[in-house]
């Protein structure tokens, strides 16, 4: 079956710090792979999305993710973080099993001390 | 552009009851989605409907679970008997295409205790 991991659940930086959230799936086909955000007492949003072409995708907020597929990583990465990133973090693989199927990983809290 | 509305956004309830939750996706959005969240983990998809078709519900416990999308629009997902393991937010959320992958814009979620 088809999982999404995210190796860290917790991750405290100090702001200006530089950021790097792992993410890898398990499905050998075609994936569409996504990062959501959500900030404290908001919905769940997209940061960013990866369907074809260059695989160093940019977001919003500085953020940028790096497909690679060798690896069936995809992994988020800020080069300084701000207090204004504190947020929880969602990876998402999109494959395609007869339908387009999203499955989420377990999630990233991130908390930036100012 | 208004957002994915869902209601209510707190429910209690004690175990073996019912509850049913209501979600109106954005205007035009053709696949509408229902997740249960259990603390801890990400969003879980319970069901997935393409206008008023069911195109994914292999994930939906069918013994106590179901949900409908009548006329393509908004939708309720209904849990009969609820149990302690049932406690979650539930989001919802729509988007744009009928087919292919594309952005997924979620609701508030409505958190449900079941004591």
């Amino acid at each position: 079956a088809q999982s999404v991991s995210q190796h860290n659940h917790h991750v405290i930086l100090s702001e200006a710090a530089s950021l790097e959230l792992g993410c890898n799936y398990s499905y050998g086909g075609t994936v569409n792979l996504f990062w959501y955000v959500q900030y404290p007492g908001q919905h769940l949003q997209l940061l960013l999305k990866y369907f074809s072409g260059d695989p160093l995708v940019k977001g919003i907020k500085g953020f940028e993710a790096e497909f690679i597929k060798s690896k069936f990583s995809f992994n988020l990465r800020k080069p300084s973080v701000q207090w204004s990133d504190t947020a929880e973090y969602f990876c998402a693989v999109n494959v395609n099993t007869g339908g387009f199927k999203t499955i989420f990983g377990a999630g990233t809290r991130l908390f930036v001390k100012a | 552009e208004a957002g994915v509305a869902q209601s209510p956004r707190y429910k209690i309830i004690e175990k073996r009851q019912s509850v049913a939750f209501w979600c109106n996706p954005i205007s035009g959005h053709a696949t509408l989605y229902w997740y249960q969240q259990i603390l801890g983990q990400g969003p879980k998809l319970l069901i997935q409907f393409q206008n008023n078709g069911v195109v994914d519900d292999s994930q939906l416990p069918k013994d106590r679970f179901s949900a409908e999308r009548l006329k393509g629009v908004d939708s309720t997902l209904k849990i009969q008997p609820a149990k302690l393991e049932d406690s979650a937010v539930y989001l919802c959320a729509s988007s744009l295409r009928d087919r292919g992958p594309n952005e997924q814009f979620f609701g508030p979620g409505t958190r449900l205790t079941v004591l």
